[in-house]
């Protein structure tokens, strides 16, 4: 059983479209995440979730946006996609305290 | 937000000898550093980690040391094998419940 699942694996896609990634955690976290990591292989924090509170990484475009369904869902809509998106997205979750992220197995983002 | 700085970016060792990696950290409030394997083409998966209270922990040829007041800590491997060669990051937990990574390290382990 897949902790954290995310879909697709593969996206690609041409600039200006408009595309979403799904997130889905049955591990019973309350917060969950986005990252992007580029070429150099950083991990950067894009979002944190949980049913209180969405914290955004004050560098993320507004051309993103997390979408919560409920608490074990975390779906990424991305506007007007620009070359510079092209990256693998990880969803990944946490029970909090002192708890490790879980990591989904990435969607790896094409923008042509 | 945190700011995590990692080093070596790149690290070379013979199979068998020890590789040491280093992290530093800006908010004294963090209070949870795990670390991160990452294997080319997959996900990061935690190898080990530490809390705030605890200065040092060992899990086999792994062990994790924590300096609070230097707001530093450090990986070490010992008896490296081939199957160790990764990206490796480190990262820290701030009281947001957010998790901030360093720049990675990857490792080589020659046979």
């Amino acid at each position: 059983d897949t902790a954290v699942s995310q879909t697709p694996k593969y996206l690609v896609t041409q600039m200006g479209n408009d595309k979403s990634i799904k997130c889905e955690q049955n591990l019973g976290h309350d917060t969950m995440y986005w990252y992007k990591q580029d070429s150099k292989k950083f991990l950067k924090i894009m979002f944190s979730y949980n049913n209180k509170e969405l914290i955004i990484n004050e560098t993320v475009p507004n051309r993103f946006s997390p979408k919560s369904p409920d608490k074990a869902h975390l779906n990424l809509h991305i506007n007007s996609l620009e070359l510079g998106d092209s990256a693998v997205y990880f969803c990944a979750s946490s029970r909090g305290g002192n708890s490790p992220l879980h990591f989904g197995n990435g969607t790896r983002l094409t923008v042509t | 937000g945190e700011n995590v700085e990692q080093h070596p970016s790149t690290l070379s060792v013979q199979e068998g000898d020890s590789a040491v990696i280093k992290c530093t950290y800006s908010d004294s409030a963090s209070n949870y550093f795990p670390w991160y394997k990452q294997e080319l083409g997959k996900r990061p998966q935690l190898i080990i980690d530490i809390r705030s209270n605890v200065g040092e922990k060992k899990d086999q040829r792994i062990a994790v040391t924590l300096n609070k007041t230097a707001k530093h800590f450090s990986l070490h491997i010992t008896e490296t094998q081939p199957e160790d060669s990764a990206v490796y990051f480190c990262a820290a937990r701030n009281t947001g419940n957010q998790f901030y990574f360093g720049t990675g390290t990857s490792l080589t382990v020659i046979p």
